[in-house]
């Protein structure tokens, strides 16, 4: 079957470091996105991982481990504007080429 | 210039109603997709379109029909209306299997 699980909430203070888990199981694996969605608002892109390891973007660091399933999004300096929710989405391959997504972990962060 | 476009932004409509939900976008993308978010925040994949053609049809309801005339649009159509519809709805829009880019979602609210 095809599982990703996430934290459903988290807190987090202002200028602090979060990191927020996903382990996956998938038939067949291409990738790792991580997006970002805030309260009513369409989720947008972060980052996608493909090989092991880490990928730096600005504040946001994507980590990705395929043979354990499991990826990490990594967040810095934060601010309020982090307040979102992030979702996790793997592309998996079955009968179909498809993109699976998490149900998401819902950020606070307080001053 | 907005990327990917949906109308309506608000829907709201009695039980048994027939309506439409129109996508746009001028990215130059080649795969579409509809998303169904419910009250959980839970992104669900309906439907996805690559030139025109369907690909993925997800264990959808048959009163949900969508139509692409074209590769920048892909409207979906919603027959019988059911409480349990009611959702936010995202059109999004990618190359093959990249980062995909979100419409702003149209709220459906069946009364």
């Amino acid at each position: 079957g095809q599982n990703i699980d996430q934290p459903t909430e988290m807190t987090a203070t202002e200028g602090a470091i979060v990191q927020i888990n996903c382990t996956y199981q998938t038939s067949g694996f291409n990738g790792l996105f991580w997006y970002q969605q805030h309260a009513g608002e369409a989720p947008t892109f972060l980052s996608y991982n493909v090989l092991d390891g880490l990928e730096e973007k600005g504040r946001f660091s994507s980590f990705l481990s395929r043979s354990k399933g499991y990826s990490y999004l990594l967040l810095k300096e934060l601010q309020m504007k982090d307040s979102a929710s992030y979702l996790c989405a793997v592309w998996a391959y079955s009968s179909a080429s498809k993109i699976i997504f998490g149900s998401g972990t819902r950020l606070s962060i307080r001053p | 210039d907005t990327a990917v476009s949906q109308t309506p932004k608000y829907l709201v409509t009695q039980m048994g109603n027939d309506k439409s939900i129109k996508c746009e976008q001028n990215l130059g993308h080649d795969t579409m997709y509809w998303y169904k978010q419910d009250s959980k925040k839970f992104l669900k994949i309906m439907f996805s379109y690559n030139n025109k053609e369907l690909i993925i049809n997800e264990t959808v309801p048959n009163r949900f029909s969508p139509k692409s005339p074209d590769k920048a649009h892909l409207n979906l159509h919603i027959n019988s209306l059911e409480l349990g519809d009611s959702a936010v709805y995202f059109c999004a829009s990618s190359r093959v299997h990249n980062e995909q880019f979100f419409g702003p979602g149209t709220r459906l609210t069946v009364l």
